[in-house]
């Protein structure tokens, strides 16, 4: 069964740094893109980029680039979207998704997505 | 950059059908997908290639496309189909793109 793990809740004050996980079971984690998604409170759904785990190719949405970084340790089958300084607007739910690439793009498994609260 | 726009909301009777449209710039020559969105829960896909379902998706779930015009139709709406839905294609510059996701109401 194919699943995406992800980490817990996290609640960080601005400023702070952040790295969230998402472990991906039950596939072959090298061959497929995973791609994270945001969902700020009361919005829809924004793509952030995606990487692939096998060498770490990472695309970025114009909106996000600069402003995460998204990694993958492919020995672990985890992948992660990190800041380096938070603020207040990070607030929001982070869904990982793993896409698959047959007769057009989607993201066919979700993560139970991970509640980022920035707030002083 | 590439966009693609949803009505903000849809209201249908219990049994009526619900269609949802998503349009984009020569969306007809990509594959769109659609998503449910319950609140508490992690998207799942209900459409994808424009009109096929996944598996476990009810025969209810139907999609087309024409021109630059998506349509996510549901037959028979259930109480349990109320949620956001979200269209998304891929496009080459953009890569993944989301609609901005409209609330079917079933009242």
């Amino acid at each position: 069964e194919v699943q995406l793990v992800q980490s817990g809740a996290e609640v960080k004050k601005p400023g702070e740094s952040l790295k969230i996980s998402c472990k991906g079971s039950g596939y072959s984690f090298t061959t497929y893109w995973i791609g994270w998604v945001r969902q700020m409170p009361g919005k829809g759904l924004e793509w952030m980029g995606l990487i692939y785990p096998a060498d770490s190719d990472t695309r970025y949405s114009p909106s996000f680039q600069g402003q995460v970084t998204i990694s993958a340790d492919k020995s672990i089958s985890t992948a992660y979207l990190q800041w380096s300084s938070l603020k207040a607007s990070d607030t929001a739910m982070y869904y990982c998704a793993r896409r698959l690439d047959s007769s057009g793009y989607r993201f066919d498994y979700w993560g139970r997505g991970a509640l980022v609260t920035v707030s002083s | 950059s590439y966009e693609l726009t949803q009505p903000p909301s849809v209201s249908v009777s219990p049994g009526q059908t619900a269609s949802i449209t998503c349009s984009g710039d020569k969306l007809g020559a990509k594959y769109a997908c659609w998503y449910q969105l319950k609140p508490g829960q992690s998207p799942v896909l209900v459409i994808y290639q424009d009109n096929k379902r996944p598996s476990g998706i009810p025969e209810r779930f139907s999609g087309s496309t024409s021109g630059n015009t998506a349509t996510l139709t549901i037959s028979g709406t259930q109480a349990l189909d109320e949620a956001d839905y979200y269209c998304q294609a891929w496009d080459s510059g953009t890569a993944m793109v989301f609609g901005g996701g409209t609330k079917l109401t079933v009242l």
